[in-house]
């Protein structure tokens, strides 16, 4: 069974629309971390969350914000969407300081 | 700016043989560097890492040998089976102390074995 839940696994989506990107961890991890793949850029980190508080943000727009209402839980929200936000979105997860970090099968979001 | 770069793009071996990737990085303050493997529709899974301070890591037929006065790894499959087809990244970060969990990857290896 999936220790790192990841819903849905595909989502298509319009220009300026709005989506949310599911991520919940069973492997009692304290952080918890979003990654992107897009066609043309290696994983890129995104957002680290350590007891639900954000550590570490190298996202350049305010259009991504996580969400985490449990500790267990990291979402992604991501308004005004853009072509350019097409990419496969990993979430991670690790105990906050390890350096082992465990994938979700990711989401791969579509902007058309 | 490209901090990890890997070689070659993909890579093609038969069965038995050794598959050679390689990694190089630019940033001196890189101290940790894991491999991950990815299959077809799954996350990156942590195959084997290494740390500055030693030179080479082994674990079965997956070893990386590490050159920090070049910034340079590579890692060694040997005895390579259809199985170990996948993408192979490497990815590097450093220790400050407080560890964030960014790694920075490379763009990977499609590693492709034949029967």
């Amino acid at each position: 069974d999936p220790k790192i839940i990841q819903k849905p696994k595909y989502l298509v989506a319009v220009t300026g629309s709005e989506k949310i990107l599911i991520c919940e961890q069973y492997l009692g991890h304290n952080a918890m971390y979003w990654y992107r793949q897009s066609a043309k850029k290696p994983l890129e980190f995104m957002f680290s969350y350590s007891y639900q508080k954000l550590m570490d943000n190298q996202t350049a727009s305010s259009r991504f914000q996580p969400q985490s209402s449990k500790k267990n839980h990291l979402d992604l929200q991501i308004t005004a969407l853009k072509p350019d936000d097409s990419a496969t979105y990993f979430c991670a997860s690790s105990q906050w300081g390890g350096y082992t970090l465990y994938f979700g099968a990711g989401t791969r979001l579509s902007v058309l | 700016q490209q901090q990890v770069r890997q070689s070659p793009q993909s890579l093609t071996v038969w069965e038995g043989e050794t598959a050679i990737l390689n990694c190089s990085y630019e940033d001196s303050t890189f101290n940790y560097f894991p491999w991950y493997q990815q299959f077809p529709g799954e996350g990156p899974a942590l195959l084997i890492s290494i740390s500055s301070v030693s030179d080479k890591k082994e674990d079965g037929r997956f070893t990386i040998f590490f050159n920090k006065r070049e910034k340079k790894l590579s890692l060694h499959i040997t005895d390579s089976q259809p199985g170990d087809s996948a993408t192979y990244f490497c990815a590097a970060s450093e220790d400050t102390g407080a560890n964030t969990g960014k790694l920075t990857f490379g763009h990977g290896t499609i590693l492709r074995v034949h029967p």
